[in-house]
């Protein structure tokens, strides 16, 4: 089955500790994206990669840190968390190419709390 | 810069009634247009998607959206709605031919349905 799976679903960390979301696509995606979803807020984009090896800032990308060693994985790292990041993440990835295959598949979302 | 604009945060609608939800969108190219759907606790799925060609978009479950380039909307709508459609509706635009999928999200609305 297409799909992004997302690990872990839920987690509760406490400041300052390094945690890291992972992110896999099994559909050879070139593109891979990280959103955090707020109240009021709607999506934002953190992080997108448009190939391995090839990352750039989205939106609200301050205190996060991804990689894309492999085409398949897009992890998000936060090097030191603070409660401002609590959140609800979403990777999201799409094939390159546009036009009529234009599509975001996303994962299932990590609920994340900072305390 | 390009922007997208819900204005309603929360709808309530009686199951069977008809239902709009608004969309407009600042952008100086050509848009792609997506409506995303969100049920409680999941992901988004993709709804249905504007390139060009005919103005009027027919999605899943019943839904439609309408591009009114003279209005900068685009509206989705749904002649009759079913209890299961109480979700989250988001909003996108992205680049046409461009950042292959960097997209803009509304902030979302909220839709109840009433018995």
């Amino acid at each position: 089955e297409a799909q992004v799976t997302q690990n872990p679903r839920y987690l509760i960390t406490v400041t300052g500790k390094k945690l890291t979301v992972t992110c896999s696509q099994n559909m050879n995606h070139e593109y891979m994206s990280w959103y955090r979803q707020d109240p009021g807020l709607g999506l934002r984009q953190i992080y997108y990669s448009m190939n391995v090896e090839v990352t750039d800032k989205g939106d609200v990308p301050e205190g996060y840190k991804v990689s894309r060693k492999e085409k398949r994985n897009f992890p998000l790292i936060l090097e030191s968390p603070s409660p401002n990041q609590t959140s609800l993440y979403f990777c999201a990835s799409k094939p390159r190419g546009g036009g009529e295959n234009e599509k975001l598949f996303f994962g299932s979302g990590t609920q994340l709390s900072v305390l | 810069a390009q922007s997208v604009t819900q204005p309603d945060i929360h709808i309530t609608v009686s199951e069977g009634a008809s239902l709009e939800l608004r969309c407009n969108y600042s952008y100086g190219a050509t848009p792609y247009l997506f409506w995303y759907v969100q049920s409680p606790g999941q992901g988004l799925q993709l709804l249905l998607k504007y390139f060009s060609g005919d103005t009027l978009v027919q999605g899943i479950k019943g839904f439609e959206a309408e591009f009114k380039r003279s209005q900068s909307s685009f509206n989705l709508r749904k002649p009759s709605v079913h209890w299961s459609d109480a979700a989250e509706y988001f909003c996108a635009v992205g680049a046409y031919g461009g950042s292959q999928g960097n997209l803009i999200f509304g902030k979302g609305t909220k839709l109840s349905v009433k018995p």
